[in-house]
């Protein structure tokens, strides 16, 4: 039974870096048929892809545009985990986040998600 | 940007609904990856419909995807109480990044 618990906090500071991990449980963040994601939601955007990482004998990133500039997505091997790191936020980056795994196919799992709020 | 879905639709018991999903040839009509997503207030997205219309084990046989041109469509036959929430459509839109749709409120009368 896989499992992705999120942690981080649930409140940042205008222009300030949010960070939250997903930590993976029966499965591997590594494995090679899998892709992790980074969701978001909003009142006023829905759901919003934000980007994956995914490992294919080498490890590959993929970004949606609106946030290109400002996201990182990484792996952590030796934990089993990945991380989001949104750069510079702002009010309108206020949203419940989550992490997934392969959004498209019937293989999917998500994360419980974390409200986070950015104000000062 | 963001497929197009109705605000809301409504039913009632055991009635069929069907909630559009209309994107363009660079996404929704260009592939056969749409996903349907069922979500009760302050829960995660729950996968109904991957593939334009495979159903993952353990969902109803009441919901059923399609898709025409730039449009993919679910249905829910045989609508219960509990089909009550928010669908959300995703698909895959090119060079490889998803995109979400702007959700529909379900509501059963």
């Amino acid at each position: 039974q896989v499992q992705l618990q999120q942690s981080g906090p649930g409140l940042v500071k205008p222009s300030q870096t949010l960070s939250l991990t997903c930590a993976i449980s029966g499965d591997s963040v590594s494995r090679n048929s899998a892709a992790w994601n980074w969701i978001r939601q909003s009142p006023s955007r829905g759901l919003e892809w934000l980007g994956r990482t995914y490992y294919r004998s080498k490890w590959y990133n993929d970004y949606a545009v609106s946030v290109k500039s400002r996201i990182t997505i990484n792996p952590d091997t030796s934990k089993n985990q990945f991380s989001l790191q949104l750069n510079s936020v702002t009010p309108e980056d206020t949203a419940v986040y989550y992490c997934a795994r392969d959004i498209l196919n019937g293989d999917t799992e998500w994360g419980q998600g974390t409200l986070v709020t950015v104000s000062s | 940007s963001a497929l197009t879905q109705p605000a809301s639709v409504s039913g009632s018991p055991g009635q069929s609904i069907t909630i559009s999903c209309t994107g363009t040839s660079s996404d929704v009509g260009g592939y056969n990856l749409v996903s349907w997503y069922q979500q009760h207030p302050g829960k995660a997205p729950k996968l109904m419909i991957y593939e334009g219309s495979k159903r993952p084990s353990g969902v109803s046989n009441r919901f059923s995807g399609s898709k025409s041109g730039n449009t993919a469509s679910l249905t829910i036959s045989g609508l219960q109480a509990e089909d009550e929430a928010d669908y959300h459509c995703c698909s895959y839109a090119g060079s490889d990044t998803y995109v979400f749709g702007t959700g529909t409120k379900v509501t059963v009368l």
